[in-house]
């Protein structure tokens, strides 16, 4: 079946500092790929998707390519703020499926 | 706005007493989810359902059950509440276009004492 896996936090940087967050996937066929991000106390919400190979989806600072030959879609962003501490998640949406597959999620700590 | 809506964000019961969680969407979305969250768990899976009247078990459907009467509303029960149930649920939909995302509630912390 499909799996998801990203590297696990915590992840503790300084501001201004580079993020990057690794997801690698399994998947039959062309899934859509996301990244979701949740604030403390909060639900999920998107952050940026890619629905075919090669699209680089970008949102708030952060991007990440749709990158099949290696099956990843790792997140990055040049300059984090302290605003940025938060959780994120990977996620697909097979090509046959109804519903989304996770990753464990990767907390993100930024210091001033 | 699209939203998906959570009855509550916190909620405190007691050991054995029945649990109804409710999720509201407004977006038509032909599929829902109830996820439960844990601290080094992440995401885990325990119902969801692609049409009215219809649902299918998760990843860790024990003690819980599910209703969806119509398109919109997507209920959690716990039937007899249990502290190892102690946790954050969140609540998602999806519509049927494979390019799209799910939309997550803001979540309910529920405790059990």
């Amino acid at each position: 079946g499909d799996s998801v896996t990203q590297m696990e936090g915590p992840v503790t940087l300084s501001e201004e500092a580079f993020l990057t967050i690794n997801c690698t996937y399994t998947a039959t066929g062309y899934p859509s790929l996301f990244w979701y991000v949740q604030y403390p106390g909060e639900g999920l919400q998107l952050l940026l998707k890619a629905t075919k190979a090669d699209d680089k989806g970008s949102n708030k600072g952060f991007e990440a390519t749709y990158r099949k030959e290696t099956t990843s879609f790792h997140l990055e962003k040049g300059s984090v703020q302290v605003s940025d501490s938060a959780v994120y998640f990977c996620a697909l949406r097979g090509a046959a499926g109804n519903k989304l597959t996770f990753g464990g999620g990767t907390r993100v700590l930024v210091k001033p | 706005d699209v939203k998906v809506t959570q009855s509550s964000r916190y909620l405190v019961k007691r050991t054995g007493e029945k649990v109804f969680l409710e999720c509201v969407q407004d977006m038509d979305h032909e599929n829902m989810f109830w996820y439960r969250q844990d601290p080094g768990l992440g995401l885990r899976l325990i119902y969801f359902s692609y049409d009215v009247k219809m649902k299918e078990k998760g990843d860790i459907p024990e003690g819980y059950s599910v209703s969806r009467e119509k398109k919109e509303r997507f209920s959690l029960i716990l039937e007899s509440a249990s502290t190892n149930q102690t946790s954050m649920y969140l609540c998602a939909s999806l519509t049927g276009s494979r390019n799209t995302e799910a939309f997550f509630g803001q979540g309910t912390r529920l405790t059990v004492v």
